[in-house]
């Protein structure tokens, strides 16, 4: 069965500091994979998504994430955090099926 | 339309009411997903439509939650004599399966309270 772990529930960072937001999946096959955001009473925003080929994909905002399959793991990074970035963050699996969600991690940026 | 819209968004109802929520997908997208999220639980898939009907509705908690789509745009959840644990938000999603731009478009959700 497909699954989405995102192990840290809540991180602070402070304004300036880098960030990586940690995701591991469980799925069959080669997934697609995906990063949103959600801000307070916002619906999900697409940050970026991996399909194939390079590993380390763009996304908006600044944000970047590294597909590695022996780890099964998709992790979010962000050089220099800002305090806009302040949300809850999802990382998503799936292909041909309905996307699976992690439980999300709240990030808390500090001055 | 340029995005999901999705109404009410905010619905306060007394249990054992029935409740109609409303999304709209953006225009040409074939499959539209219902998700519903509760409190530290991220989204839980309720069911998914390809055009008008509904390859998999796995998700729906009871037989309760029904939902539509017709012409293959709008499409209504219905949940039957409402609990306190449908207290959520229940937010919609669409996507062209068929672009290589694939990805969700999620629309702001509905608040359902019920008291």
């Amino acid at each position: 069965a497909q699954s989405v772990t995102q192990p840290d529930i809540h991180i602070t960072v402070s304004e300036g500091a880098s960030l990586e937001l940690r995701c591991n999946y469980s799925y069959g096959a080669t997934p697609y994979l995906f990063w949103y955001v959600q801000s307070p009473g916002q619906g999900l925003q697409l940050l970026l998504k991996y399909f194939s080929g390079d590993t380390l994909v763009q996304g908006i905002k600044g944000f970047e994430a590294e597909f590695k399959r022996s780890q099964s793991s998709f992790n979010l990074r962000k050089p220099s955090v800002h305090w806009s970035d302040a949300a809850e963050y999802f990382c998503a699996v799936g292909r041909n099926t309905p996307l699976v969600f992690g439980k999300g991690t709240r990030l808390s940026v500090i001055a | 339309g340029a995005g999901v819209s999705q109404s009410p968004s905010n619905k306060v109802t007394e249990k054992g009411k029935d409740v109609e929520l409303r999304c709209d997908p953006i225009s040409g997208h074939t499959a539209l997903y219902w998700y519903r999220q509760s409190l530290g639980q991220g989204l839980e898939f309720l069911i998914y439509f390809q055009g008008n009907s509904a390859p998999d509705k796995s998700g729906l908690p009871s037989d309760r939650f029904s939902a539509e789509r017709t012409g293959g745009s709008v499409s209504t959840l219905t949940i039957q004599r409402t609990q306190q644990e449908d207290s959520a938000v229940y937010l919609c999603a669409s996507s062209d399966r068929d672009s290589l731009n694939y990805g969700y478009t999620f629309g702001s959700g509905t608040r359902l309270t019920v008291v």
